[in-house]
């Protein structure tokens, strides 16, 4: 079975630009969670997606938002970036009908901001 | 204060070596307490996953809970080479946490020959 797959794996982008990250779950996963991971804060909740809703959220500015296709497929946008977004961006999805979050993490993609 | 505290390490042992990795945490609320594994420009992956006060074994991994106290810890045993990596501690709320994952800040863990 494939695991979670994101793309780009790096990105460069220069402040005020936006940018769009792309993550497709594990076949049958219809939860998928986005986290920024930095050296200073360490693994960071972003949203989290089922069946095209938005369940919940972390504690970001309204310039991260993300959206689910309905083939569960998730995209993370960062709008008008900073320096302070450079980070890597992970993506998880996990299996349904369970009351705990076993997540399945992709290799996350690396977003540097110039 | 934090709601996770993690060793911050990093810790380096030679080959064999018994390794102790801890966590504690503040928010009684916690039902899930897992470890995840993160190797360098990878993801991380899960380790161990418990929900209960007490012990969970596999393999050469050792995941303790202690909901009394609030900590967590994972030993290793017989560490090797493979296993250096960032080992994260994480927390989860469970039913309507919807992925809201509370990670500890990682450590870094270097098992040298």
């Amino acid at each position: 079975k494939a695991g979670v797959t994101q793309t780009p794996r790096y990105l460069i982008k220069t402040r005020g630009q936006q940018v769009t990250l792309s993550c497709s779950p594990i076949s049958g996963h219809r939860s998928v969670s986005w986290y920024q991971q930095t050296p200073g804060q360490g693994l960071q909740f972003l949203f989290e997606y089922f069946s095209e809703t938005q369940r919940n959220k972390g504690n970001f500015p309204g310039r991260f938002s993300g959206r689910q296709f309905s083939n569960s497929r998730s995209e993370m946008n960062v709008s008008t970036l900073e320096l302070g977004d450079s980070a890597l961006y992970l993506c998880a999805s996990s299996p349904p009908g369970r009351d705990d979050t076993e997540a399945f993490f992709g290799q996350g993609t690396r977003l540097t901001v110039v | 204060q934090k709601e996770v505290e993690q060793d911050p390490g990093p810790l380096s042992v030679p080959e064999g070596a018994i390794v102790s990795l801890n966590c504690t945490y503040s928010n009684s609320a916690f039902q899930y307490f897992m470890w995840y594994r993160q190797y360098s420009r990878k993801g991380p992956e899960l380790l161990m996953y418990t929900y209960s006060s007490g012990n969970k074994e596999d393999g050469r991994f050792t995941a303790q809970v202690d909901k009394s106290s609030k900590y967590i810890s994972l030993f290793i045993r017989d560490s090797q080479p493979s296993d250096s990596a960032t080992y994260l501690c994480e927390f989860d709320l469970g039913g309507t946490s919807y992925g809201k994952l509370t990670f500890g800040q990682g450590t870094i863990l270097t098992v040298h020959p």
